[in-house]
C-alpha cells in the first residue's frame, strides 16, 4: 500500500518555466514532509521540509506548499534550470520516525 | 556538516556469496539507522530501522535471517545480505539520524549498487 502518492511520473520543462510536483497523504499522524533530490547513483539530498501546522515554506527557488485539509503538499521549483534536472521524491514521517516515500517524479529541464 | 558514508558503492559477487556494506555518520552520532532499497526508477522501501545497541525493526516482508543488521556504535551500522542470489540485486542505501527527538531529518549515503551473478 502506497501511504505517499506522487504525481506526475515525469516532467519535462524549458529552462526558466516552473517545475510543480504533487503528493497527497492519507495518514493525519505524518508530522514532517522532506522533499529529497536524488541524482542517478546518489543517494537522496534533503532539499527542503514542511511541517503540517505551516501552509508555505520557501527556500530560494523552491517552495512546499501544503494543505492540511486536503492531505496534500506540492513542490514548485521556479526558475527551473538544467542542473535541477533529477528524480525529486516526496515523503512523510510517521510515529516511529519511519519516512514513507512517494514514488518519485523524473523531472528534466530543456536548456 | 551531516555526513553520511556509504561503503562500498559498488559490488559485484557470485550467487550464495554474503555481502557486507557499512554505513558510517561521519560527524555526528547517529542513534538510529535506516536501511532502504530501491529497485530501478521506483521508489526507496524502508527494509529496517535500527538503533545503537538494540536488535533492528524489521519491515513486513523484509527476512531478517537475510539481511542482518548491525548498529553496533553511534557512528556504524552494517548490513550483511547472506548467500545472496540474483534476486537481491538492487541498490541499498542507508540514512542516520541523530539524537532522540523527532524532529531530527535523515541523511542518506550515496548508496550501493550490489549486482549479484
Amino acid at each position: 500500500q502506497q501511504q505517499v502518492k506522487q504525481s506526475p511520473q515525469s516532467l519535462i520543462v524549458q529552462k526558466g518555466g516552473i517545475s510543480i510536483i504533487n503528493c497527497a497523504y492519507e495518514n493525519t499522524a505524518f508530522d514532517y514532509f522532506p522533499w529529497y533530490q536524488q541524482f542517478p547513483g546518489k543517494g537522496p539530498a534533503l532539499l527542503i521540509a514542511i511541517r503540517p501546522d505551516v501552509s508555505e515554506k520557501k527556500e530560494g527557488r523552491f517552495t512546499i506548499s501544503f494543505n492540511k485539509s486536503a492531505k496534500q503538499f506540492s513542490l514548485h521549483i521556479m526558475d527551473s534550470q538544467p542542473g535541477d534536472s533529477a528524480t525529486y521524491f516526496c515523503a512523510a514521517r510517521g510515529g516511529a520516525n519511519n519516512l514513507f516515500f512517494g514514488t518519485g517524479t523524473r523531472l528534466t529541464v530543456i536548456p | 556538516g551531516a555526513v553520511v558514508s556509504q561503503h562500498p558503492s559498488r559490488v559485484i559477487c557470485k550467487s550464495g556469496t554474503s555481502v557486507k556494506i557499512e554505513c558510517r555518520s561521519l560527524d555526528f552520532q547517529a542513534t538510529t539507522m535506516f536501511w532502504y532499497r530501491q529497485f530501478p526508477k521506483q521508489s526507496l522501501m524502508l527494509m529496517a530501522t535500527s538503533n545503537e545497541g538494540s536488535k533492528a525493526t524489521y519491515e513486513q516482508g523484509v527476512e531478517k535471517d537475510k539481511f542482518l543488521i548491525n548498529h553496533a556504535s553511534l557512528t556504524l551500522s552494517t548490513l550483511t545480505v547472506t548467500s545472496a542470489h540474483p534476486e537481491d540485486s538492487s541498490f541499498y542505501i542507508c540514512s542516520a539520524k541523530s539524537g532522540t527527538v523527532s524532529n531530527q531529518p535523515q541523511h542518506f549515503g550515496d548508496g550501493t549498487r550490489l549486482s549479484i551473478l
